[in-house]
């Protein structure tokens, strides 16, 4: 069964600090891998995508990585800012035909960060 | 403005009502997405449509009903409301490649009573 799973569940660091956050996938075929920031009241928005022959982007603050030989990609958060504060949502995109959508989306994590 | 919109934002409705959330998007983009956003669960697909006049079903489709006339707009109806049909509802839109991002819209909170 295609899956992803993140962790931390949910997540409280101190403003400045750094933190990582973690998910593993079963999906396969896989095609790749984006990394969504969700605010509180709002719809996601995506950080970075991450494909096949990837292993590491940055956008900013934020470092993207992934391993596709054990399925397992993570999101470093460098100096973080109360801004972070939001769900950060890692979704797997397989390889398919036809036009179904094949998007498998995690739980998300909930990153607050705080004074 | 450009992007894509969603209404209403906060819906209360009781059991077995018909609702219609709304869904518009301004780029143009062939694809167009609902999903339900639920605690303990990713984002599920209820619906999908590939261009006007083309839609499927996706993870969880029972129970809603979608159209789509214009590109620009994606409309999803809940025939008879249930309280399972409770969470938050987002349109989301694409060019459907598969490096493509899909945009999001803000959701609609729909309570059914």
């Amino acid at each position: 069964k295609n899956q992803v799973e993140q962790s931390p569940q949910s997540l409280i660091i101190l403003e400045g600090k750094n933190c990582t956050l973690q998910c593993n996938y079963t999906v396969s075929p896989f095609s790749n891998l984006r990394w969504y920031k969700q605010d509180t009241g709002r719809g996601p928005v995506s950080l970075t995508i991450m494909t096949f022959s990837e292993n590491t982007k940055s956008n900013g603050r934020y470092t993207a990585t992934l391993d596709a030989d054990t399925k397992q990609s993570s999101l470093h958060i460098t100096a973080s800012q109360l801004s972070d504060s939001a769900s950060y949502i890692c979704v797997v995109r397989r390889i398919h035909t036809g036009t179904a959508s094949k998007l498998t989306f995690g739980t998300g994590t909930r990153l607050q960060v705080t004074l | 403005d450009a992007g894509i919109t969603q209404s209403p934002r906060y819906k209360i409705t009781e059991t077995g009502r018909q609702v219609t959330l709304m869904c518009h998007q301004t780029w143009s983009h062939s694809y167009m997405f609902w999903y339900r956003q639920d605690l303990g669960h990713g984002l599920r697909l209820i619906y999908y449509s590939a261009a006007a006049d083309i839609t499927d079903k996706g993870e969880v489709p029972d129970g809603y009903v979608v159209s789509r006339s214009k590109t620009e707009n994606f409309p999803l109806t809940l025939e008879s409301a249930t309280r399972s049909q409770t969470s938050v509802y987002f349109c989301a839109s694409s060019e459907g490649r598969a490096l493509d991002e899909q945009y999001f819209g803000p959701g609609t909170r729909l309570t059914v009573t």
